[in-house]
């Protein structure tokens, strides 16, 4: 079936760093790709909506500057989170439809785990 | 009040017990998402549906839209179906990713 690939699993930084997570489709194309995240006990939230070659439609609240998203190729979206903090410590995934139309499934990476220091 | 309510929260069962898993809506939507999540976190997509019935293997989701309500059932429950179910939604009009998500349940199925 669709695999839907996000890297790192797992990473900790010091504030004021920025990280990257990566999200890649691995055997079909996605022209769109979904970010969420999750704090503690928590429901999911969607964040931002990315579309290849055109920018990022985010969620109202998140900050586009803070969280910086690039789909650049069909198979390949990429979520910056600039100047970390503490609060931004959070549970981020990305899901990915491979074809655009209702009956389309969402298939969904294995997760960040960002922990700010 | 959330516009996507799960209940149980919590859930214990013995293996082997029928499981049912509800969930109510409030809003317009076009799909409905019944979700794994993986103690690590990872997200299995187990159903979409926008209306009746739809099983694979030992899960069963239905839903009812005049009610906005769906229910997931669980047949012959075993230990590694222990999880938290999520119930999602898409809003009419929005694309499938759009979701809002509910609380989720935490399953435990004991040996």
């Amino acid at each position: 079936g669709a695999v839907v690939s996000q890297h790192p699993s797992r990473v900790i930084c010091k504030s004021g760093t920025s990280v990257k997570i990566e999200c890649r489709s691995l055997d079909f194309q996605a022209t769109t790709m979904f970010w969420y995240r999750q704090f503690p006990k928590q429901s999911l939230m969607l964040m931002a909506t990315s579309n290849e070659g055109s920018k990022a439609t985010y969620e109202q609240g998140v900050e586009k500057d803070k969280f910086l998203i690039n789909h650049a190729s069909l198979t390949l979206s990429t979520l910056t989170v600039t100047s970390a903090h503490p609060e931004d410590s959070s549970f981020y995934i990305c899901s990915a439809v491979d074809r655009v139309g209702s009956s389309s499934p969402l298939h969904f990476g294995n997760g960040t785990r960002l922990t700010v220091t | 009040k959330n516009e996507v309510e799960q209940s149980p929260q919590n859930l214990t069962a013995q293996e082997g017990e029928f499981i049912t898993i509800n969930c109510s809506y409030s809003v317009g939507i076009s799909a409905l998402h019944w979700l794994q999540q993986h103690p690590g976190g990872g997200i299995v997509s187990l159903f979409m549906l926008s209306s009746g019935k739809k099983k694979h293997g030992r899960l069963i989701a239905t839903i009812n839209i005049q009610e906005k309500h769906s229910s997931l059932h669980i047949t012959a429950s075993h230990p590694r179906d222990s999880a938290v179910y999520i119930c999602a939604v898409t809003l009419w009009g929005g694309s499938q990713g759009n979701l809002i998500f509910g609380k989720g349940t935490k399953l435990s199925v004991k040996p």
